[in-house]
């Protein structure tokens, strides 16, 4: 069975600062690899997604994909107190669906 | 454009009854997907429909669980007889063919409570 792993956190930071999630996952098949964010009694929203290696930037949003390392992070810059939610990393199976990991809280505090 | 849409939001049930959901995914998305959200966990697939093909149903509980997507739109779960640990978050989600570049779009989920 395919694995993404996470650490379950809580990840605290304080506000204005720099959040950095990371993500391993075990099948050097997988080609994507996705970030959703799931506030709590909500449904997940996708944040970005990457495949190549290297970094991919979106607003205060960069995703970094290490296909070596089987390495995937998530940095939040100038973190807010609405960034504050459960990550979720994702991997592709096969390019047929995803694996989910468990998802690391992140708190970022006032 | 409409989102996923899920029914009933919440559903409280004893062990052994059974429990149906309603998902009726984004317009013209050909692939529908179930998941399963334990609490502190991440998604877990239960099963992948393309059209009204199954795809994967692979980590599907088959004993007691089925699903079906009748003319490749709306689609439902069914769970017969619930047990205690199938209390979870049922999360649909629905996406364009292939799943590489195409994002899941996920429906509000449904919060099951077996007693």
């Amino acid at each position: 069975q395919k694995e993404v792993e996470q650490n379950s956190g809580p990840l605290s930071v304080p506000e204005g600062a720099i959040a950095s999630l990371n993500c391993t996952y075990s099948d050097r098949g997988s080609q994507s690899f996705f970030w959703y964010r799931q506030y709590s009694g909500k449904s997940p929203e996708l944040i970005m997604f990457i495949y190549s290696n290297g970094d991919k930037e979106d607003g205060r949003f960069t995703a970094q994909l290490n296909k070596a390392s089987q390495y995937v992070s998530l940095l939040i810059r100038d973190s807010q107190p609405s960034d504050s939610a459960t990550y979720l990393c994702a991997a592709d199976n096969y390019g047929q669906n995803f694996v989910f990991g468990p998802g690391t809280r992140l708190s970022v505090l006032p | 454009e409409a989102g996923v849409a899920q029914s009933p939001r919440y559903k409280i049930i004893e062990k052994r009854q059974s429990v149906a959901f309603w998902c009726n995914p984004i317009s013209g998305h050909a692939t529908l997907y179930w998941y399963q959200q334990i609490l502190g966990q991440g998604p877990k697939l239960l099963i992948q429909f393309q059209n009204n093909g199954v795809v994967d149903d692979s980590q599907l509980p088959k004993d007691r669980f089925s699903a079906e997507r009748l003319k490749g739109v709306d689609s439902t779960l069914k769970i017969q007889p619930a047990k205690l640990e199938d209390s979870a978050v049922y999360l649909c989600a629905s996406s364009l063919v292939g799943v590489i570049y195409n994002e899941q779009f996920f429906g509000p989920g449904t919060r099951l409570t077996v007693l």
